[in-house]
């Protein structure tokens, strides 16, 4: 089965400064996806990504794969107060249709 | 659009009633996902559905049914409610797995068993 870890599980970090979030999967997955869930609200899509050393960007967020350290990254650039949410990854296990979610990192900058 | 709509929002439930969860969208997306979210912690897969007439279990399906008798609808039936099942369920769909689209999720059935 797949087994999806993120750390850290919570961040407190200063406006402005630069953060990464990991995501390690412990099989073959077929893609990886960012959410993004502030309190008491649903997932947001953040990032599909679909192969080896895939990039996506938005805004001050970056995401990026690399299958074959089964590790996928999101890049926090100048982080602003409007980015405090919990962020998750999630993969699909490869050959079926499961998406499996890590736990979660819990961000809070502060000014 | 509506996009992917849960009912209710919020129920409380005494141990040992039934429920369904009922969840609808209407972007013909064939794929169809139920989840459980324990307070601080990561979503939980319950049963999904790659199309109608077509189910199968995820992580955690023990007390818990489904059917998809139709494109639209993937209702989540709980038998015989107990405390472990308070949580904040959701339900998510996407269009097709193979072509790497992402699953758009319903706002959430926060339930409460007592």
């Amino acid at each position: 089965e797949l087994k999806v870890e993120q750390n850290p599980l919570f961040l407190s970090m200063q406006e402005g400064k630069n953060y990464t979030i990991y995501c390690n999967y412990s099989t073959t997955s077929d893609r990886l996806y960012w959410y993004r869930q502030d309190p008491g609200k649903s997932l947001e899509s953040l990032f599909v990504l679909l192969s080896n050393g895939a990039v996506k960007q938005e805004g001050r967020l970056m995401a990026s794969l690399d299958t074959k350290a089964r590790l996928s990254t999101l890049h926090i650039t100048a982080a602003v107060h409007d980015l405090s949410a919990t962020y998750f990854c999630a993969g699909l296990l490869k050959n079926t249709d499961k998406l499996i979610f890590g736990t979660g990192t819990r961000l809070q900058v502060f000014p | 659009n509506a996009g992917v709509t849960q009912t209710p929002k919020f129920r409380i439930l005494k141990i040992g009633q039934s429920m369904t969860l009922q969840c609808t969208q209407d972007m013909n997306h064939n794929y169809m996902y139920w989840y459980r979210q324990d307070p601080g912690m990561g979503l939980k897969l319950i049963y999904y559905s790659v199309g109608a007439g077509i189910t199968d279990k995820g992580e955690v399906p023990n007390g818990y049914n489904v059917s998809r008798s139709t494109t639209e609808d993937f209702p989540l039936r709980l038998e015989l409610a107990a405390p472990s099942q308070t949580s904040v369920y959701f339900c998510a769909s996407s269009l097709d797995r193979p072509k790497g689209y992402g699953y758009t999720f319903g706002s959430g059935t926060r339930l409460t068993v007592v």
